[in-house]
């Protein structure tokens, strides 16, 4: 257990749909990352906040969205879903702003039907 | 835009041989570069790291070699064990001034009982 917990474990839904999915970082860590997975792909870098500040963005889809909160819990917003958004998504959180291990959570399994 | 190359992607060994996963980074200013290990189903794991100020670093049956010049890094697993079996991503990050994490497409390794 890395101590990152993310929120639902699962998700279903139907194209066209908003999901919200929901991170909680390790006690301490004050960055975040949020990353895309594809069915046997490998780890597309979204987003990274630190402190509640957007500190750098990746490939993240226009229709994408996130932010921390001042409890440095993180949601990542995902709207007018399309199917090629199914997908793993991971957040990891990470006690550097960056160069230091990052911790992964468990994912959320999104399914856009 | 930054980028990660990492070969092989699939890679299938006797138990007891050595596995060697080489990677090529385009940005100069990385100075952060760790491995992690996804077993099927499971999260990425960081399993060993090494930064630009060193040029190898080992942990047990792992090690890790940089050469900053040709922006290379490579990692190496010794007396290898079917439980080593999984998907390794490499990485690559700075601590200052733009925190993107960017990883490689991943090398499935497959070790042979």
């Amino acid at each position: 257990d890395s101590g990152v917990t993310q929120t639902p474990k699962h998700l279903i839904t139907a194209t066209g749909q908003r999901v919200t999915l929901r991170c909680s970082p390790r006690s301490g860590d004050l960055s975040v990352y949020w990353y895309q997975q594809s069915l046997d792909q490998g780890l597309q870098f979204l987003i990274h906040y630190y402190n509640g500040e957007e500190r750098a963005k990746g490939n993240i889809l226009e229709r994408f969205s996130a932010q921390q909160f001042p409890d440095l819990h993180s949601e990542l917003n995902l709207s007018s879903l399309e199917l090629g958004d199914s997908a793993l998504y991971f957040c990891a959180s990470s006690p550097k702003m960056g160069g230091a291990e990052q911790y992964f959570g468990p994912g959320t399994r999104l399914t856009v039907t | 835009g930054e980028n990660v190359e990492q070969h092989p992607s699939t890679l299938s060994v006797q138990e007891g041989d050595s596995a060697v996963i080489k990677c090529t980074y385009s940005d100069s200013a990385s100075n952060y570069f760790p491995w992690y290990k996804q077993e099927l189903g499971k999260r990425p794991q960081l399993i060993i790291d090494i930064r630009s100020n060193v040029g190898e670093k080992k942990d047990q049956r792992i090690a890790v070699t940089l050469n900053k010049t040709a922006k290379h890094f490579s990692l190496h697993i010794t007396e290898t064990q079917p439980e080593d079996s999984a998907v390794y991503f490499c990485a690559a990050s700075r601590d200052t001034g733009g925190f993107k994490t960017i990883f490689g497409a991943g090398t499935r390794l497959f070790v042979k009982a």
